[in-house]
C-alpha cells in the first residue's frame, strides 16, 4: 500500500458527461501528479501540482482540469467525455517538487459508454 | 517518433533466467532515469533510479544508462514468478520541466 488513495475505484458514465476523480496524497507529500494510462498510449503525464499551485502540464486536454486544495487532496475533472477517454487514471504523490520517487495510487478505471 | 520507445513484449522466460529490459530515447536532455514495476490492476511502484550515466545495482536488479547511445536497461537476475509484471521505464530532464515521460511498458512473464 503506497499510502495514496483514489476514489472511486471504478466509474462508468456516458459520453458527454462530466466526472470528478479524487486523490489523497501520502501524509506529508506536497506534490500531486495525474496520469492517464491506456493500452495504446501507455502512461501519459497530465499535470502536476505542488502545494496548491500548478507546476507542470503534460498532455492534458482542455476538457480536463485539476486542482489541489489547501488540505493537499486533489481532484481531476473530466468533462464532455468521449469514448476515447476510457482509461485508468492514476494519481501519484511525492514529498518534494522534483523527486525520483513518486508513489502511485491504485487508480480509477473510467469507462465511457 | 515517441520520445521514449519500449518493446511491449510479452516476454516469457523460465524461472531463474536473466531478464534484460530496455528503453531507447531521443531527448538528450533526459538526466533522470527510473524503472517502475506494475502488477495487474495496480499502480506502478518505483524499482530503481539513476542519474546521468552508469550502473546501479540493488539486489537482483541492475539498472544501466548509456547516454551516448540514448539507451537504458534493467537486468533482473535469478528471475522469479513473482517478477511477472509490466516494467515501465521513465525519464525526466534536469531542468526546465518537471514532466516525466514513461515508456509504454514491457510485459514480463516468468514461468515456474
Amino acid at each position: 500500500d503506497s499510502g495514496v488513495t483514489q476514489t472511486p475505484k471504478h466509474l462508468i458514465t456516458a459520453t458527454g458527461q462530466r466526472v470528478t476523480l479524487r486523490c489523497s496524497p501520502r501524509s506529508g507529500d506536497l506534490s500531486v501528479y495525474w496520469y492517464q494510462q491506456s493500452l495504446d498510449q501507455g502512461l501519459q503525464f497530465l499535470i502536476q501540482y505542488y502545494n496548491g499551485e500548478e507546476r507542470a502540464k503534460g498532455n492534458i486536454l482542455e476538457r480536463f482540469s485539476a486542482q489541489q486544495f489547501p488540505d493537499l487532496h486533489s481532484e481531476l475533472n473530466l468533462s464532455s467525455l468521449e469514448l476515447g477517454d476510457s482509461a485508468l487514471y492514476f494519481c501519484a504523490s511525492s514529498e518534494g517538487l522534483t523527486p525520483y520517487e513518486q508513489y502511485f495510487g491504485p487508480g480509477t478505471r473510467l469507462t465511457v459508454t | 517518433q515517441k520520445e521514449v520507445e519500449q518493446d511491449p513484449g510479452p516476454l516469457s522466460v523460465p524461472e531463474g533466467a536473466i531478464v534484460s529490459l530496455n528503453c531507447t530515447y531521443s531527448n538528450s536532455a533526459f538526466q533522470y532515469f527510473m524503472w517502475y514495476r506494475q502488477y495487474s490492476r495496480k499502480g506502478p511502484e518505483l524499482l530503481m533510479y539513476t542519474y546521468s550515466s552508469g550502473n546501479k545495482e540493488d539486489g537482483r536488479f541492475t539498472a544501466q544508462v548509456d547516454k551516448s547511445s540514448k539507451y537504458i536497461s534493467l537486468f533482473i537476475r535469478d528471475s522469479q514468478p513473482s517478477d511477472s509484471a509490466t516494467y515501465l521505464c521513465a525519464m525526466r530532464a534536469t531542468s526546465g520541466t518537471y514532466k516525466y515521460i514513461f515508456g509504454t511498458g514491457t510485459r514480463l512473464k516468468v514461468l515456474a
